[in-house]
């Protein structure tokens, strides 16, 4: 079955580039199913950071917007995030999920998640 | 943007217990709300899709309602594996938010 797995350095220093890869395996990227980027701080709840589909398209949580790009590898089946500027604010826990509906009309939802890698910024 | 709230934030409840969980959201989301379930140190669990639709393989003791700005998740009789944190989620505008979480703790 389709899996996610993250992976990127665990520690980015203040003010560096936090940079991570979502890798698809056992199914194609270019499903028609949107990607997203989530955190959550350390004891905190749930942020959404943004999506990409296999299109290139984009669409990014408006309060992270001038540092986050995501992007898509669609020969190597991943997609990436890079965070840059970043604070000990940004010290969280990153998941990639895949965003999914059932028909086209149909409201989405986010039905597999990896396994989360834990990034902190500090020097 | 959509806000989505979340209440109780915690509750303590006994195995077999009955428990609800509201969200509510800021304005009319239709039936674009998700529910998960998290646990420490794992990623979110999805449990209901589209307000009411329970996941395959998700145990039938779920049950979600609601639609516009107000939803419940019910779990109609608690089990141990069941303590956990749970986020309802709108997928009704672009930018995904999620609730605050409410932790559902032995009592």
């Amino acid at each position: 079955q389709v899996q996610l797995q993250e992976s990127g350095p665990g520690l980015v220093k203040p003010s560096g580039t936090l940079s991570l890869t979502c890798a698809v395996s056992g199914g194609s990227i270019s499903s028609s199913n949107w990607w997203s980027w989530v955190r959550q701080p350390p004891g905190k709840g749930l942020e959404w950071i943004g999506e990409i589909y296999h299109s290139g398209s984009t669409n990014y949580n408006p309060s992270l917007k001038s540092r986050v790009t995501i992007s898509v590898d669609k020969s190597k089946n991943q997609f990436s995030l890079k965070l840059s500027s970043v604070t000990a604010a940004d010290t969280a826990v990153y998941y990639c999920a895949r965003d999914r509906k059932k028909t086209v009309a149909a409201p989405r939802y986010f039905d597999l998640w990896g396994r989360g890698t834990l990034v902190t910024v500090s020097s | 943007d959509i806000q989505m709230t979340q209440s109780p934030s915690s509750l303590s409840a006994s195995v077999g217990d009955r428990v609800t969980i509201t969200c509510r959201a800021s304005q009319s989301i239709s039936s674009y709300l998700n529910w998960y379930q998290q646990k420490p140190g794992k990623a979110p669990k999805l449990l209901i899709y589209a307000a009411s639709s329970l996941q395959s393989g998700v145990p039938s003791r779920f049950s979600g309602s609601g639609s516009g700005t107000d939803f419940t998740l019910t779990i109609s009789s608690l089990q141990p594996e069941d303590f956990a944190t749970y986020y309802c989620q709108q997928s009704y505008s672009t930018l995904r938010a999620f609730g605050q979480g409410t932790k559902v703790e032995i009592k």
